[in-house]
């Protein structure tokens, strides 16, 4: 059974802080994936990583950065966390040229108080 | 910009009734469609995927219709059940390259009444 798993269900945190969500996937999967949900804006792509230590930005880089030293594992970094990064934060693999889709964590929830 | 337009925002149905959620798409070179379903607390799950060749994908009580030269696609859930309560996403990306990217819709968060 394919797992993607996320350090944290629940995280708060004070302004300025800086806060690390690790994502770790079992599948040996190349595409990582690091997005925000909030209500009526759907899922946004925060990061994405294709390969070890590639990575490369999505829609909304700007306040995170993220790292990939192995495989199984994606961390999202907030340099300096925001009330504006009070989010949903979800984690996703993808398997490189299958026709499966995304397989996704259970997600972090992030309060910056 | 918003590529993949998701409505309605919220919908709700009696048990027994057809839920319909339509998503647009503006980029023509998209050529895989999923829906995700996603429960309260956990991660969007994979529902039913389509892709442009055909005009109609059907897995048990979930169908997807989908009108290539509208650039339109919709889920379809026939017997709505109270189980199917949940947010549904759809999304839209390029098959081809190493580093494919989901474009996801708003969401719809639908309630099936008992």
């Amino acid at each position: 059974d394919v797992k993607v798993t996320q350090s944290s269900r629940y995280l708060v945190k004070r302004t300025g802080e800086k806060v690390f969500l690790e994502c770790v996937q079992d599948m040996d999967h190349e595409n990582m994936f690091w997005y925000r949900q909030d209500p009526g804006l759907g899922l946004r792509l925060i990061y994405f990583s294709y390969d070890v230590k590639m990575k490369e930005k999505g829609d909304i880089p700007e306040g995170y950065s993220v790292s990939r030293e192995k495989k199984e594992r994606f961390s999202l970094i907030l340099e300096s966390a925001s009330t504006n990064q009070t989010s949903m934060y979800l984690c996703a693999s993808w398997h490189r040229g299958s026709q499966e889709t995304q397989y996704f964590g259970p997600g972090t929830r992030l309060l910056v108080l | 910009q918003q590529q993949v337009k998701q409505s309605p925002q919220s919908l709700i149905v009696q048990k027994g009734g057809i839920s319909i959620i339509n998503c647009a798409y503006e980029n023509t070179a998209f050529d895989y469609f999923p829906w995700y379903q996603q429960f309260p607390g956990k991660g969007p799950a994979l529902l039913i995927a389509i892709r442009p060749d055909v005009s109609e994908k059907k897995e048990g009580r979930f169908t997807i219709s989908f009108n290539k030269s509208a650039k339109q696609f919709s889920l379809h859930i026939m017997d709505s059940q109270p189980g199917d309560s949940a947010t549904y996403f759809c999304a839209a990306t390029i098959s081809s390259g190493s580093a494919r990217q989901l474009t996801f819709g708003s969401g719809t968060q639908l309630t099936v009444l008992p």
